[in-house]
């Protein structure tokens, strides 16, 4: 069993809705929350920076942690096209441990907003 | 944006040779990483570096080897290339203990 899920998609949605990224995982040690967005042909982006539970918001994104359900997710309001692109969902361990720096990836949802 | 540069950003080769994958950074961070990236997999970290001389192997067992002589540079060379090498090769780096990574635009890699 993969330490982090989430759904491949693709996900289609029409310009100017809301949007619903998720990933689960297993282990509970895990502190700080990542997304990040990768454009074809190019690396990953940092979107979101996040530690432990709760909301933090920036311009149309914002991530949610549910630790106790080891569950985050990622909206994005008001699509627009330039969104489309594959949403990589990250973590890692607490700063405290020697293994900090690692991140463990989600496979990615690829996301398809249309006009 | 992130000052992270990988060159090329594509490869074609035939197996058996030996290539050099360049990855550099302008931000004077003292930890990078390579990861593996294929078509519906995670990234896969296979290198990582805290500093000029210390590498470590990550999580995904790799045939290439890197090393840091500058801090701004972390090559990954593969001596002998083989089909099974076929990948997107991603660099990053970090500023500091539990900083976010940069990512550099990759390295796609075909062997022939």
């Amino acid at each position: 069993q993969k330490e982090v899920e989430q759904d491949p998609g693709p996900l289609s949605v029409p310009e100017g809705a809301i949007v619903s990224l998720n990933c689960t995982y297993s282990n509970s040690a895990f502190q700080y929350f990542m997304w990040y967005r990768q454009y074809s042909r190019k690396g990953p982006e940092l979107l979101m920076y996040t530690y432990s539970s709760g909301n933090k918001e920036d311009g149309r994104f914002t991530a949610q942690v549910d630790k106790s359900s080891k569950y985050i997710s990622l909206f994005i309001r008001d699509s627009q096209p330039s969104d489309s692109a594959t949403y990589l969902c990250a973590m890692r361990l607490g700063i405290n441990t020697g293994t900090a720096s690692k991140l463990t990836f989600g496979t990615g949802t690829r996301l398809q907003v249309t006009l | 944006e992130a000052d992270i540069y990988q060159t090329p950003r594509y490869l074609v080769i035939g197996t058996g040779k030996k290539i050099t994958l360049e990855c550099s950074q302008t931000m004077g961070h003292d930890k990078m990483y390579w990861y593996q990236q294929d078509p519906g997999m995670e990234l896969h970290l296979i290198h990582y570096s805290y500093g000029v001389n210390s590498t470590e192997k990550g999580d995904l067992s790799s045939e290439s080897t890197v090393s840091r002589i500058r801090t701004e540079h972390f090559p990954l060379t593969l001596e002998s290339a083989r089909p099974s090498h076929t990948s997107q090769y991603l660099c990053a780096s970090s500023a500091g203990q539990g900083t976010p990574l940069h990512f550099g635009n990759g390295t796609r890699l075909t062997v022939t």
